[in-house]
């Protein structure tokens, strides 16, 4: 079975373009984070998803960053506009909601804002 | 509010070296315990994770003893590969929501 997909692998854009990283969970499970990793802060939750609802988003940044689920098998995390030091390696991962469960996390989309 | 601590790094063995990463936690009510690896380039993925008190998680050689009497879950491994190098997180779940705590991780080289 397929795991998380996301897309695109890698990014690379300029200050003040906007940029959609995009992320499909594993079928059938419920809940999905999205967590960005640098070398100064390590890996930390942006947002998560419970049944397509936004439930924390208190990791976000600040306003230039948005996220959507807009049904179980989609979500993206939008930056807008993006600043350089937004680079990072965005993660997204999904689980079973409710219990103590494997989180499976996506390849990741490296993002490079020049 | 929950927190998880690990022991600084970077570590560096040599191959067939023994292994301890110290985690320790701090949560509310009864959490179940997990180690994370991430290997270059790639996403974390499960490497073993205990649910209650004096479990022991086990894979790819790999233990880990949910002490709840010591808030303690350390990583240890008999003898080292050069394919164990990553990152390795410790993390924590209480049932509150769906979300992990995760530590800051801790970076594991082992030479040749």
């Amino acid at each position: 079975d397929a795991g998380v997909i996301q897309s695109p692998r890698h990014e690379v854009t300029e200050m003040g373009q906007e940029v959609t990283l995009r992320c499909k969970p594993i079928s059938g499970h419920n809940s999905l984070f999205w967590y960005r990793q640098t070398m100064m802060r390590g890996l930390e939750l942006l947002i998560y998803f419970n049944n397509n609802v936004p439930i924390d988003d208190s990791g976000m940044p600040e306003d230039r960053f948005s996220a959507k689920m807009p049904n179980a098998s989609f979500s993206t995390l939008k930056i807008q506009p993006s600043e350089p030091r937004d680079s990072a390696v965005y993660f997204c991962a999904s689980t079973l909601g409710g219990g103590p469960y494997e989180q499976y996390f996506g390849p990741g989309t490296r993002l490079t804002v020049t | 509010g929950n927190s998880v601590t690990q022991m600084e790094g970077p570590v560096t063995l040599s191959e067939e070296a023994f292994l301890t990463i110290n985690c320790t936690y701090t949560a509310t009510g009864y959490p179940s315990l997990f180690w994370y690896v991430q290997y270059p380039g790639e996403g974390l993925q499960l490497l073993l994770k205990a649910t209650k008190a004096d479990d022991k998680g086990s894979n790819k050689g790999f233990e880990a003893t949910y002490r709840k009497e010591t808030t303690s879950f350390h990583l240890e491994k008999g003898s080292v590969q050069v394919s164990d190098s990553a990152v390795y997180f410790c993390a924590l779940f209480t049932g509150a929501n769906s979300k992990l705590t995760f530590g800051k991780g801790i970076t594991l080289s082992v030479r040749p």
